[in-house]
This record gives C-alpha cells, sequence and structure tokens, in this order.
C-alpha cells in the first residue's frame, strides 16, 4: 500500500515555458503532501508543504510565484514551474503523508525537469 | 554545519558483506528517525522507521539509534547486489513533520 504516482517522469522544456507536474496518492488519502527538488549527488531538499483546500507553505528562498503549488484534493497535488530557466533543471519529488500511526511519507518516482 | 550529517560514499563491498551506514545530528529536537533507500532516478523507498533509542530489526536490515551521541546507523546483513543504491537518513522533531535529510551515501554491492 502507500503508493504516490508522479506525471510526467521527465519533462524538456524551452526556457520561459510552464511546465505543471502531477502528484497523485494511488490508495490512501494524503491531507499534506510535500514537494522536494533533488540536485545530482545531492540530498532532498523540501521546497513546500502544502495541505488540501489551502495554500502551501514554501520554505525559506523558495519563490512561491514560480512554484505554484495547488493540493485540489485528497489525492491531487500539482507544481508548476513557471517561466523556467536552466537553473530550474532538477529531479522534483513529491511526497504523500499516510494517515498512518506515524505519519509517514511515501514519496512518488519522481520528474525530472530539463530546461533548455 | 549541516543539521545532518551523512558520509556521501561511495561505499564498495563484496556480496555478502555487513554494510555499515551512519549518520550524525546536531539538533537535538530530532525524535524520529528514518532510512530510505533511493535507486537511480526514482523516488526515496521507506525502509526503517524508528523514534527510540536502541535497535530495531527488519529482515536483514537493523536501525540503530543513539540519541545520547546524536549518531544513527543502519546495519544491512548479507548484503546483495539488488541493494546496491543511495541510502538516505531522515529526520524529524515531530511526528508527521519536517523531514531533514542527509545527502546519502551511494552503496554498491559486487557480485
Amino acid at each position: 500500500g502507500a503508493v504516490v504516482s508522479q506525471h510526467p517522469s521527465r519533462v524538456i522544456c524551452k526556457s520561459g515555458t510552464s511546465v505543471k507536474i502531477e502528484c497523485r496518492s494511488l490508495d490512501f488519502q494524503a491531507t499534506t503532501m510535500f514537494w522536494y527538488r533533488q540536485f545530482p549527488k545531492q540530498s532532498l531538499m523540501l521546497m513546500a508543504t502544502s495541505n488540501e483546500g489551502s495554500k502551501a507553505t514554501y520554505e525559506q528562498g523558495v519563490e512561491k510565484d514560480k512554484f505554484l503549488i495547488n493540493h485540489a484534493s485528497l489525492t491531487l497535488s500539482t507544481l508548476t514551474v513557471t517561466s523556467a530557466h536552466p537553473e530550474d533543471s532538477s529531479f522534483y519529488i513529491c511526497s504523500g503523508q499516510a494517515p498512518t500511526s506515524t505519519d509517514t511519507q511515501y514519496f512518488g518516482p519522481g520528474t525530472r525537469l530539463t530546461v533548455l | 554545519q549541516k543539521e545532518v550529517e551523512q558520509d556521501p560514499g561511495p561505499l564498495s563491498v563484496p556480496e555478502g558483506a555487513i554494510v555499515s551506514l551512519n549518520c550524525t545530528y546536531s539538533n537535538s529536537a530530532f525524535q524520529y528517525f528514518m532510512w530510505y533507500r533511493q535507486y537511480s532516478r526514482k523516488g526515496p523507498e521507506l525502509l526503517m522507521y524508528t523514534y527510540s533509542s536502541g535497535n530495531k530489526e527488519d529482515g536483514r536490515f537493523t536501525a540503530q539509534v543513539d540519541k545520547s551521541s546524536k549518531y544513527i546507523s543502519l546495519f544491512i546483513r548479507d548484503s546483495q547486489p539488488s541493494d546496491s543504491a543511495t541510502y538516505l537518513c531522515a529526520m524529524s522533531a515531530n511526528q508527521g513533520g519536517k523531514l531533514i535529510f542527509g545527502q546519502g551515501t551511494e552503496l554498491s554491492v559486487k557480485p
């Protein structure tokens, strides 16, 4: 159980365009979803925390107008990278918090974004 | 100083070896400790979850927490080539709270 999917798995776009990444919890309802960014050979860095039906909470240094997060339902959260630039190229990973006794986070497979 | 320190490796061992992976942390507020395994170009997969000092065993994996020394370990017995991955420690101050990850240790188990 506790499966999270992401779509697309890989996207290449031109500089200046916007890209939307979907994160779905397939077999549980996630009241809280998290978005992380991971650069090569580096660890996961939390970008924002989103709760269903409310505005996301962004970590310090993350531009909320650039990384738009929508958590419209208990099974779907989206991250839109607006006006993407090459420095936004990274591996974006979401997680859903399962309503278990430990409130564990279960991670999606990630989305590789390459901005040309 | 990073809140969580983890040797990035890479660590290469022969099949069947016992592997020891470690993390140290500086924030005494951390109470919940996790180990994740991440295969290349995939999301992290939860391996172990602990919240008390001592050992927790699950199959070939043993997680060890020493809160007094701010030190956690993951031991892998009888390592297999399929264990080759990056292992990330993570911790949080509150159950279900923000996770702080270590850098990850890249492990290679040679047949």
